[in-house]
């Protein structure tokens, strides 16, 4: 079946540290994947997306690159900001649609300490 | 894309009674979704609704517990009825850009049971 796997949290880091949130996934053909961001108290944000293998998506200095061949969609930034504390989920969209249902990882937790 | 506004952002129920949560979309939408987030938890999918059809359930979620309406394209509530402690969490709805990949988030209703 489809599934994600994020490495777990929390992750802590010092403002203007490299930020890397794991994400795998399991799912047959290409599916489209995601990264969404949850701030405190707020729903969630869609953060940058990926529908083909080799895309990257970027937005605010996030970036995640579609790498078929590891089945992975990891998320980076070069420099974090304590405004980047949020909780940050990895979610496919089955190629198959299956109903239209997205599928999220079980979240990784940022922290980012002045 | 979508913008959704999702009430009441948080209510304090007492047990055995019910609660209704509305979203209002900003634009017509083919898909919502409803969502669980427990503490520190993923989205759990409650529920498919879609204009003019009954809502699909996910396994272990029911209609009498989890009552939902879409009467049009722009507008869903779900209903939590008869609630216990067990129910205390936050519930989301999302929905799907008509032709697109954009699925918009509600901020979410924090429900505390006591």
């Amino acid at each position: 079946g489809n599934s994600v796997t994020q490495m777990e949290g929390p992750v802590t880091l010092s403002e203007e540290a490299f930020l890397t949130i794991n994400c795998t996934y399991t799912a047959t053909g290409y599916p489209s994947l995601f990264w969404y961001v949850q701030y405190p108290g707020e729903g969630l944000q869609l953060l940058l997306k990926a529908t083909k293998a080799d895309d990257k998506g970027s937005n605010k200095g996030f970036e995640a690159t579609y790498r078929k061949e590891t089945t992975s969609f990891h998320l980076e930034k070069g420099s974090v900001q304590v405004s980047d504390s949020a909780v940050y989920f990895c979610a496919l969209l089955p190629v198959y649609n299956q109903g239209g249902k997205l599928i999220f990882g079980q979240g990784t937790e940022l922290s980012v300490k002045p | 894309s979508a913008v959704i506004s999702q009430k009441p952002s948080r209510d304090i129920c007492q047990r055995g009674t019910s609660l209704t949560i509305q979203c209002q979309v900003d634009s017509q939408v083919t898909m919502m979704f409803w969502y669980r987030q427990q503490p520190g938890q993923s989205l759990t999918l409650i529920a498919t609704a879609n204009q003019g059809s009954e809502a699909t359930y996910e396994s272990g979620f029911v209609i009498d517990k989890f009552p939902i309406s879409r009467p049009n394209l722009t507008f869903s509530t779900l209903t939590v009825s008869n609630m216990s402690p067990e129910d205390s969490s936050i519930y989301l709805c999302s929905a799907r850009d008509r032709g697109t990949l954009g699925y918009t988030f509600g901020s979410g209703t924090r429900l505390t049971v006591v």
